[in-house]
């Protein structure tokens, strides 16, 4: 099962940052955290993943704290379209094809 | 921008009967996935692929389910003898061997009658 723990919604204001939080106190030294999102039914998509270093790319910032047990997603500016479910999901290892456990994740409104 | 492509987005089939969902991975990727997701519950991993193998499964694996790669670009999962319940959203995922991050398909929607 997942190894995580996200709250289960949360609401956002248009173009305002969006943090979304997790736990993962179990997490072992060689387990990535990833971010995925779902909207509607469609496929996850990839947004974000690191091991310990904070990450950013052109969709979110990752914040991982020093010992690891949590992390913290940011949308910077949070458009409607942002709206859909967050997870949150530690992995062992890349490039091994391992699978990713997806919890029931954080579901994000994001307000007009 | 490379996608994973799923087809059908829909298929109806009769309880009992064979059916056969394909995939068409992102090109240069190794490993694959196939994933399902029942209506309002949490996505469940089915399988993972490497060099024409499977490298992982899950307990919802099992003997009715089967993956193949038959050619160089088709993945496919098929399932002999379908039940009500394997009505889902499956979804097929790829990755690289020098990324870290899956990519998904926009899914196909199996409803068993």
């Amino acid at each position: 099962d997942a190894k995580t723990t996200q709250p289960p919604s949360m609401d956002c204001a248009e173009g305002r940052a969006a943090n979304l939080p997790c736990n993962h106190s179990t997490i072992s030294g060689n387990e990535y955290v990833y971010w995925y999102r779902q909207i509607h039914s469609q496929g996850p998509q990839y947004i974000i993943h690191g091991l310990k270093n904070n990450e950013t790319n052109e969709m979110a910032s990752l914040i991982i704290t020093e010992d690891r047990k949590s992390s913290t997603l940011i949308l910077p500016h949070a458009t409607l379209r942002d709206t859909a479910v967050y997870y949150c999901i530690v992995r062992v290892g890349i490039y091994t094809g391992n699978q990713f456990y997806f919890g029931t994740g954080t579901s994000l409104t994001v307000i007009p | 921008e490379p996608e994973v492509t799923q087809t059908p987005s829909h298929q109806v089939t009769q309880m009992g009967q064979e059916v056969i969902l394909r995939c068409v991975p992102i090109s240069n990727h190794l490993y694959f996935y196939w994933y399902r997701q029942i209506l309002g519950q949490k996505v469940e991993f089915l399988v993972s692929f490497y060099n024409n193998e499977i490298s992982e499964k899950s307990e919802i694996f099992d003997d009715q389910f089967s993956v193949e790669r038959p050619d160089g670009s088709n993945f496919t999962l098929k399932i002999r003898s379908t039940k009500l319940e394997d009505s889902a959203m499956y979804f097929c995922a790829s990755s690289a061997p020098t990324k870290e991050e899956a990519f998904f398909g926009q899914g196909t929607r199996l409803t068993v009658v």
